[in-house]
């Protein structure tokens, strides 16, 4: 079983530029998560979909970041314009239930 | 909302046993999860209570107190392969895990 994919591993933008992260859960989990590490610091929630709908965007920063779940299977998260604290890795996770979620390896976003 | 503690770093050798702690404050708790992650990459499941208790897996064990909002893992027989952060993280009523701030486990030769 395909485990969660995230792409690109890695990206190098300048700053003002867009970029979109894609994550591709496994399939038949409901539910989708996105999360950022920042320096090293705790993993932040930035938000949670529950097939293709947002159920919880709570931990979003700001307006500059928009995330959509096309028909509730793969998800983007596009940063619009790209600023230099943006930098970070941001994660994917899915899971069925409540419990165990299944994390990708990963994007290490890098604005400069 | 939730917010989680545990400690930022504990070092152990190999062999021993270590405890890492996580309190928590939330409101519609549901359970506490454990994660290992190596060297900033993907976040690994390493067990979850929902239930007051011991879960033992293998060298690993969980424990939760939901009367006084503490949790613990327990790893036993320390290797140095254990070496890395492991986080505590709370699920809540929206399904959303919420990660404490991790603890770097060290394990000495």
């Amino acid at each position: 079983e395909a485990g969660v994919t995230q792409f690109p591993s890695h990206s190098v933008i300048e700053k003002g530029q867009t970029v979109t992260l894609r994550c591709d859960p496994i399939s038949g989990h409901d539910n989708l998560y996105w999360y950022r590490r920042v320096m090293g610091k705790e993993i932040k929630f930035l938000l949670h979909f529950v097939k293709e709908s947002k159920q919880d965007e709570s931990g979003m920063p700001n307006n500059r970041f928009l995330a959509e779940r096309t028909g509730g299977t793969y998800s983007t998260l596009k940063v619009q314009p790209a600023e230099l604290e943006d930098s970070g890795v941001y994660f994917c996770a899915s899971s069925s239930g409540i419990g165990e979620a299944f994390f990708g390896q990963g994007t290490r976003l890098t604005v400069v | 909302g939730q917010s989680l503690e545990q400690p930022s770093e504990v070092t152990a050798v190999e062999g021993a046993i270590v405890q890492i702690n996580c309190t928590y404050q939330t409101s519609g708790f549901y359970g506490l999860s454990w994660y290992q992650q190596h060297d900033g990459g993907a976040p690994t499941f390493l067990s979850y209570n929902a239930l007051d208790g011991l879960e033992e897996t293998g060298r690993f064990s969980s424990f939760l107190s939901r009367s006084d909002s503490y949790g613990y893992l327990l790893l036993q027989e320390l290797q140095m392969k254990d070496s890395a952060s492991y986080f505590c993280a709370g699920s809540g009523s929206a399904r959303q895990l919420t990660f404490g701030s991790g603890t770097q486990l060290t394990v000495l030769p």
